[in-house]
């Protein structure tokens, strides 16, 4: 079974700080892992994935999450937040043969 | 750049009638799907397809049903809508159907059913 934790329903920083969202997951398989964007009133959109190759991701719109197995982790993370970042944020969790499990989701909030 | 469609954006509807919902996909993708999202539920798999007239439960299809008799289009169907059944559907498409396939899925803009 597979299963995935987002720690934080909602997360609020101020524009140019760093974002950290975080992300635990469980998997017994070898899990592949991706973190999706919604804006508002639109679909997700894929921002990086996870497939057993550099554990150090990076993705699109300068956001990078790395892959730590020893703490079950996939933390997305951002040097310094825009405006626009501002938006809802699934960590999800797949593997072969099984279909994906999406987390409940973290909204990110951006103060100017 | 894969394009899902969604036929609808809003959606009102009654107790009791039977709903479609429609999506399109333009890159020839074996595998589509059909999604709803709660808050704070994250998105909950209905149903997939992984071949035109083929079809696969996911993990809530109760009162829901599909058809998929082209490649490029998959409808979800609720057969006597219920108050329960409002949400946020989305429809993906992709080349795999599961999570080691490295593809990721492409998303439509989403349906938001009322029912009333």
């Amino acid at each position: 079974a597979q299963s995935v934790t987002q720690l934080d329903s909602h997360v609020s920083v101020s524009e140019g700080t760093p974002v950290l969202l975080r992300c635990n997951y469980s998997s017994s398989y070898s899990p592949s892992l991706f973190w999706y964007v919604q804006h508002p009133n639109k679909g997700l959109q894929l921002l990086l994935k996870y497939t057993s190759a550099a554990t150090l991701v990076k993705g699109i719109n300068g956001f990078e999450a790395e892959f730590k197995k020893s703490e079950t982790s996939f933390h997305l993370t951002k040097p310094s937040a825009h405006m626009s970042d501002a938006a809802e944020y699934f960590c999800v969790v797949g593997a072969y043969g099984q279909n994906f499990v999406f987390g409940p989701g973290t909204r990110l909030s951006v103060l100017p | 750049d894969v394009k899902v469609t969604q036929s609808s954006r809003y959606l009102v509807k009654r107790t009791g009638e039977k709903v479609f919902l429609e999506c399109v996909q333009d890159m020839d993708h074996e595998n589509m799907f059909w999604y709803r999202q709660d808050p704070g539920l994250g998105l909950r798999l209905i149903y997939f397809s992984y071949d035109v007239k083929m079809k696969e439960k996911g993990d809530i299809p109760e009162g829901y049903s599909v058809s998929r008799e082209k490649k490029e289009r998959f409808s979800l169907i609720l057969e006597s809508a219920s108050t329960n059944q409002t949400s946020m559907y989305l429809c993906a498409s992709s080349l795999g159907w599961d999570g080691d396939s490295n593809q990721p899925q492409h998303f439509g803009d989403g349906t938001r059913l009322s029912i009333l």
